[in-house]
């Protein structure tokens, strides 16, 4: 069975230009969530999606960080426009969840994002 | 691939030693604890879970202890292997104003020596 996909893997961007990830997450799993991971740090949430709606989005800045699941199955998460204090890795985590319960989440690789 | 971490606390021990893995989390109202390992360059892995109803839960070569008195969890690596190098966060799960919220702790760095 294949894992939670990413993408791109690395990115390197100039401060105030946008960027997007891409997360495919394992067939069959509802629930998706978007970590940021600073340098020693564990993951923090940014966003859970319960198929296509964002039940808990309180931790997203929404002034430049957008988020999206179309058809309950891809998202993509966008940072416009990018700061340096953005440089982290950015990791996607899919589960069969429902909002009140607890289990597993099954990490993507991430996308490690450097703005310069 | 890149670093975790790179000023996480570390833990070295032996191969073929045990290792403990200590965490203290923060909310008492957590009823659900996960153990993740994650290897440089790659998305946390999860080891094993415990709820708050247990003080203890073993999986293969893995012991989690869980005191709820002192907010405290650990994770036990028996026959500890070159493979288990990487770092390991604690994370914790409770409901908060009605939504769930899993929580990472800062993480310990294991280093196995050959």
């Amino acid at each position: 069975e294949a894992g939670v996909v990413q993408s791109p893997r690395y990115k390197i961007i100039e401060k105030k230009q946008p960027v997007a990830f891409w997360c495919n997450p394992i067939s069959g799993h509802n629930t998706l969530y978007w970590y940021r991971q600073n340098l020693g740090q564990g993951p923090e949430l940014l966003i859970r999606y319960e198929n296509e709606e964002a039940v808990d989005d309180s931790q997203l800045p929404k002034d430049r960080f957008s988020a999206e699941r179309l058809k309950g199955v891809d998202s993509t998460l966008k940072i416009q426009p990018a700061e340096l204090g953005d440089s982290a890795v950015y990791l996607c985590a899919s589960a069969i969840l429902h909002f009140r319960d607890t289990g597993e989440l099954f990490f993507g690789e991430g996308s490690r994002l450097t703005v310069l | 691939g890149e670093s975790v971490g790179l000023h996480l606390p570390t833990l070295s021990v032996q191969e073929g030693d045990n290792s403990i893995i200590n965490c203290a989390y923060s909310n008492s109202a957590s009823d659900y604890f996960i153990w993740y390992k994650q290897e440089s360059g790659k998305g946390p892995q999860f080891i094993i879970d415990i709820r708050s109803n247990m003080d203890k839960r073993q999986g293969q070569r893995v012991t989690v202890l869980l005191n709820k008195t002192v907010k405290h969890l650990s994770l036990q690596i028996a026959a500890t292997q070159p493979g288990d190098s990487a770092v390991y966060f604690c994370a914790e799960n409770y409901m908060d104003t009605g939504r769930r919220a899993l929580t990472f702790g800062s993480g310990t760095r294991l280093q196995v020596q050959p």
